[in-house]
């Protein structure tokens, strides 16, 4: 089983910064078979990137994935008050499915 | 629109058995794969199961293989999640979800979950 370490566990930023979170792989799978997922407290996940680096249905562009291999690498350039939530990955080219255990934005 | 709808939830003692159901709308059900993850109170996401678009495949995690069983009514677009043997570590809020790619896929759209706690 691929275990996901996202890191940092949580990020403490203000509004109109710049967020960067990672992903790291205990071993590769799949080229590039990685999402990450946003949820706010109380709902359910939403999608925002698959395939390392292509945005979902309806995401704004200020979110953007990059990486490979075993890392990979989420990016919000410019956080908007909505942002702050918890974020994980998955990887979905290797049985079974692996979430890592997620990051927390908060507003610092 | 997409739409998924849990139910079936609820509180269940130790060793018993729940089915939980998923009703979809907004999509031609029986061309997506679909999937069941859970989420634990205070905890992360963990993938529990998934079926193919047809039925005739099935996967499981390690923690529920062999206890659990997933199936679907193309008819009904409704996905099933069969629930025997429960224990208290399978207490969670269990989301049902739209996979793209088959198996080796995302899941794209997500129901609010429906709360399963396993306690005597």
């Amino acid at each position: 089983e691929i275990v996901l370490t996202q890191s940092p566990g949580t990020l403490s930023l203000s509004p109109g910064e710049r967020a960067t979170l990672s992903c790291r792989a205990s071993q590769s799978f799949r080229s590039s078979y990685l999402a990450w997922y946003q949820q706010k407290p109380g709902q359910a996940p939403r999608l925002l990137i698959y395939g390392a680096s292509s945005r979902a249905t309806g995401i704004p562009d200020r979110f953007s994935g990059s990486g490979s291999g075993t890392d990979f690498t989420l990016t919000i350039s410019r956080l908007e008050p909505e942002d702050f939530a918890v974020y994980y990955c998955q990887q979905y080219g290797s049985s079974p499915r692996t979430f890592g255990q997620g990051t927390k934005v908060e507003i610092k | 629109e997409v739409q998924l709808v849990e139910s079936g939830g609820g509180l269940v003692q130790p060793g018993g058995s729940l089915r939980l159901s998923c009703a979809a709308s907004g999509f031609t059900f029986s061309s997506y794969a679909m999937s069941w993850v859970r989420q634990a109170p205070g905890k992360g996401l963990e993938w529990v199961s998934a079926i193919s678009g047809s039925g005739g495949s099935t996967y499981y995690g390690d923690s529920v293989k062999g206890r659990f069983t997933i199936s679907r009514d193309n008819s009904k677009n409704t996905l099933y999640l069969q629930m025997n043997s429960l224990r208290a570590e399978d207490t969670a809020v269990y989301y049902c979800a739209k996979d793209v790619g088959g198996y080796y896929g995302f899941s794209d759209y997500w129901g609010q979950g429906t709360l399963v706690t396993v306690s005597s």
